[in-house]
């Protein structure tokens, strides 16, 4: 079955400094990977997708993501945070032979200090 | 845009209420599901459906039923509500045709207290 971790619950980072979420997933396949990002009081928003190809994917708002096949990891970056950046950042899973479904990851809750 | 809307943002009942939670969507997508969101569990799949009056359980679909009668619409179901389904519930749809590679579409949720 496949699994999605993401190891940290929240981070802080500075208004201006760079930001990495990780994110590891468990499937022996090539998986459909997604991060999603929800804002308070809001659903989920995808930030980007990676299904093939070129392993560093570029999404809205600044943010990027690489693909890492030997460490089965999906971790999500951004050069510079800026105050609306805080949220909660979701990684999530798919695969063809699960259908239409993802799996979630945890998420992780990024907070931005002025 | 993709307009999932859900009827209620915050929602309290008793428990043993039969509790229903709509979900609309405006973009005639086949795929629609039903998630709850809990700190530190992320979203866990309830219940999906992939056409009218088609559906099949997600990971955690005790407790819970759903509805489908129309294309736009799916309903959750609480059958007897508990207190252990506190939660956020989450809506969301997408399209059929590229399975687990189409994008899916979150509603803002309802957050639901059972007491």
């Amino acid at each position: 079955a496949q699994s999605v971790t993401q190891p940290d619950i929240h981070i802080t980072v500075s208004e201006g400094a760079s930001l990495e979420l990780r994110c590891n997933y468990s499937y022996g396949a090539t998986p459909y990977l997604f991060w999603y990002v929800q804002s308070p009081g809001q659903g989920l928003q995808l930030l980007l997708k990676y299904f093939s190809g070129d392993t560093l994917v570029q999404g809205i708002k600044g943010f990027e993501a690489e693909f890492k096949r030997s460490q089965s990891s999906f971790n999500l970056r951004k050069p510079s945070v800026h105050w609306s950046d805080a949220a909660e950042y979701f990684c999530a899973v798919g695969a063809r032979e699960y259908g239409n479904k993802l799996v979630f990851g945890a998420g992780t809750i990024l907070r931005v200090k002025s | 845009d993709v307009k999932v809307t859900q009827s209620s943002r915050y929602l309290v009942k008793r428990t043993g209420e039969k509790v229903f939670l709509e979900c609309v969507q405006d973009m005639d997508h086949e795929n629609m599901f039903w998630y709850r969101q809990d700190p530190g569990l992320g979203l866990r799949l309830i219940y999906f459906s992939y056409d009218v009056k088609m559906k099949e359980k997600g990971d955690i679909p005790e407790g819970y039923s759903v509805s489908r009668e129309k294309k736009e619409r799916f309903s959750l179901i609480l059958e007897s509500a508990s207190t252990n389904q506190t939660s956020m519930y989450l809506c969301a749809s997408s399209l059929f045709l590229g399975g687990a590679k189409e994008t899916q579409y979150f509603g803002p949720g309802t957050r639901l207290l059972v007491l």
